[in-house]
């Protein structure tokens, strides 16, 4: 039982280019959520999805762009990659429903954009 | 405007002693509260939660208290261990349950 996996776990790409960083998670969990976190920062959500079929912006969702493509994979996409997306990139899965769900976290994408 | 404050960025304390980290928020509507615990290079993993319907949720070492009315949570880890060094962040269930705000997170450091 792998939980919530992420790739890649490092990426380095320069201003304009363009990326997906893939996440799946094993738990049969209806909902999936995009966060980012920056230095000093507590996680902030980027987008979700709150069942198959279905994605929302979160906080910050400009720059980004999400696919829930079944219930296991929930990949975001940085069309035009820019320095203020350097990041640490956290995908994480729940059960969703209730407003006591808990999430569950991969172990992270750390991106750099130059 | 942060509706999740942790104030303080830091906290050291000596193995076997007792770690309180402190969390308060501005929304009395929040019904559903939960720390996690972080490595270096790993996601966060859940430790405890707690519903707005109780003041007080145990699980081993780790004790949360809520007190409501000061909107104001609390973390009590008894005995520290080294291996309790982690960042720990509170969370809180928006009330559409569809995200979790989180504060910036305190660095516990335990020595030994």
């Amino acid at each position: 039982n792998a939980g919530v996996t992420q790739t890649p776990k490092f990426q380095v790409l320069k201003t304009g280019q363009s990326m997906t960083l893939q996440c799946a998670q094993d738990m049969n969990h209806n909902s999936m959520y995009w966060y980012r976190q920056d230095p000093g920062m507590g996680l902030r959500l980027i987008y979700y999805s709150a069942s198959e079929g279905t994605t929302d912006k979160g906080e910050v969702p400009n720059g980004y762009n999400v696919s829930r493509l079944n219930k296991r994979e929930f990949s975001l996409r940085l069309e035009s990659a820019a320095p203020s997306q350097t990041s640490v990139y956290f995908c994480a899965s729940s059960e969703g429903g209730t407003n006591t769900d808990t999430q569950y976290f991969g172990p992270g994408t750390r991106l750099t954009v130059l | 405007d942060q509706q999740v404050k942790q104030n303080s960025p830091s906290l050291s304390v000596q193995e076997g002693r007792i770690s309180i980290l402190n969390c308060d928020y501005t929304n009395s509507m929040f019904d559903y509260f939960l720390w996690y615990k972080k490595y270096p290079a790993e996601g966060p993993t859940f430790l405890i939660s707690i519903s707005s319907i109780k003041d007080k949720n145990e699980d081993g070492r780790f004790t949360v208290f809520l007190n409501k009315s000061a909107k104001h949570l609390s973390l009590h880890i008894v005995p520290s261990q080294p291996g309790d060094s982690a960042v720990y962040f509170c969370a809180v269930n928006n009330q559409a349950g569809t995200a979790l705000i989180f504060g910036k997170g305190t660095t516990l450091s335990v020595s030994s």
